[in-house]
């Protein structure tokens, strides 16, 4: 079966520090990945997306980035964090169909 | 441009009454439509979808409805159980992606 892994499950870092998130997906090959954050009472933003290895669409400007070094392996990055990335960051993947399956996320509060 | 809408931020119902969520949406081109529900500092699960090209989908206590010439679905709880209790999301899907509305916060009355 598949599983999806986040890391860390929480992160508290001062503005103008530096971001890595990272995701991995188990059990199935080639899937698409996403990037989503919800902010405080807000709905779900989609942030990135990937459809394969090295292929990252933007959905949002901002001071975060994307890569995707591996096949199930997804990053969110950033080189100075704003107080408004604070959130809860969530990765997903889809392997066929429309349905997208969430990982656990991450809550990143900057102070 | 929001393209899903879900008007009401906050549901209260009585359990073992039906629960009805809805949702609106604005781009005809979306194909699919899912809902998910949220609870707290965890990921969305999903719970049930429906094809543009249903008008009703039907798992267990779920159902979900969908008006195309009104660009509106609904999903209907029935029994509603305090399990249930949760923030829920309606998606559309289009492009290799999902546009979410912003969730109904759904609160079960014991």
């Amino acid at each position: 079966s598949q599983t999806i892994h986040q890391w860390p499950a929480t992160l508290v870092q001062p503005v103008g520090s530096p971001l890595s998130l990272e995701c991995t997906v188990e059990g199935t090959s080639n899937p698409n990945l996403y990037w989503y954050r919800q902010a405080a009472g807000r709905g779900l933003q989609l942030l990135f997306y990937s459809v394969g290895i090295g292929q990252i669409s933007s959905e949002v400007p901002q001071n975060l980035s994307a890569s995707r070094p591996q096949d199930r392996q997804f990053i969110l990055s950033s080189k100075k964090l704003l107080l408004s990335d604070s959130g809860f960051y969530l990765c997903a993947w889809r392997a066929s169909g429309s349905v997208q399956y969430f990982g656990p996320g991450t809550r990143l509060t900057v102070t | 441009d929001q393209q899903v809408k879900q008007n009401s931020p906050s549901l209260s119902v009585q359990e073992g009454r039906i629960s009805i969520l809805n949702c609106d949406y604005t781009n005809s081109m979306f194909d699919y439509f899912l809902w998910y529900k949220k609870y707290p500092a965890e990921g969305p699960t999903f719970l049930i979808s429906i094809s543009s090209i249903k008008d009703k989908n039907e798992d267990g206590r779920f159902t979900v409805f969908l008006n195309k010439s009104a660009k509106h679905l609904s999903l209907h709880i029935v029994p509603s159980q305090p399990g249930d209790s949760a923030v829920y999301f309606c998606a559309a899907s289009g492009n290799e992606k999902l546009t979410f509305g912003t969730g109904t916060r759904l609160t079960i009355i014991p």
